[in-house]
């Protein structure tokens, strides 16, 4: 049982470059979300989305997108990547809508921007 | 305020010892409060969610006061695999979703032989 798969693991860019992390699930999860976190920061939410077709934004989500085609995949783009989008970024799932539930998070991307 | 805040810490404890974690929230709203885990350089995993009337698992026991918005966690006898980041987390309503967590910066704890 995979779970929550992230890719890349690591990733380094240069400052202007777009790239998408990717984020799939195979537990059937509705819920879906992007984190990032930073030290001394914790994780802040990003964007979220609560089943296919229907994305909304979190705390944190200027220089993000993300769309969701189908309830496995959750892909997060970084349109022009800047400095202050190196961070560790998480994506997790979970079963409810309704109340918050148990999230499962990835392994995590590990993104550095130079 | 802030939405949820930590102790950072460090808590530098010897095995066996026992130790409190505390964590406060600003929503009066939230209705979901949990215990996350978090080792070095991996992702956070569930420890223990937190009820009102409190709950206990194993060597871990979670207390929750609504009234003064406040969420415990005791860990009794400290096992040198409890070395860890403890992140408090509360549910908070975006865009009337009930699921968003909201993640505070995390108690980190190193227990020691």
């Amino acid at each position: 049982n995979a779970g929550v798969t992230q890719t890349p693991k690591f990733q380094v860019l240069k400052t202007g470059q777009s790239m998408t992390l990717q984020c799939a699930q195979d537990m059937n999860h509705e819920y879906m979300s992007w984190y990032r976190q930073d030290p001394g920061m914790g994780l802040r939410l990003i964007h979220y989305s609560v089943g296919a077709g229907i994305t909304d934004q979190g705390e944190v989500p200027n220089g993000y997108n993300v769309s969701r085609s189908t309830t496995e995949d959750f892909p997060l783009r970084l349109l022009s990547a800047a400095p202050s989008q190196t961070s560790v970024y998480f994506c997790a799932s979970s079963y409810s809508l309704i109340l918050a539930t148990e999230a499962f998070f990835g392994q995590g991307t590990r993104l550095t921007v130079v | 305020r802030k939405e949820v805040e930590q102790d950072p810490g460090p808590f530098n404890v010897p095995e066996g010892a026992t130790v409190a974690f505390n964590c406060t929230y600003s929503n009066s709203a939230s209705q979901s409060f949990f215990w996350y885990r978090q080792d070095c350089r991996k992702e956070p995993k569930l420890l223990m969610s937190v009820y009102s009337s409190g709950n206990e698992d194993g060597r871990f026991t979670a207390q929750l006061n609504r009234a003064s918005q406040y969420i415990s966690l005791l860990i009794r006898d400290s096992k040198l695999s409890d070395s860890a980041t403890y992140l408090c987390v509360v549910n908070k309503d975006y865009g009337g979703s009930q699921g968003n967590l909201i993640f505070g910066k995390g108690t980190k704890l190193s227990v020691k032989p």
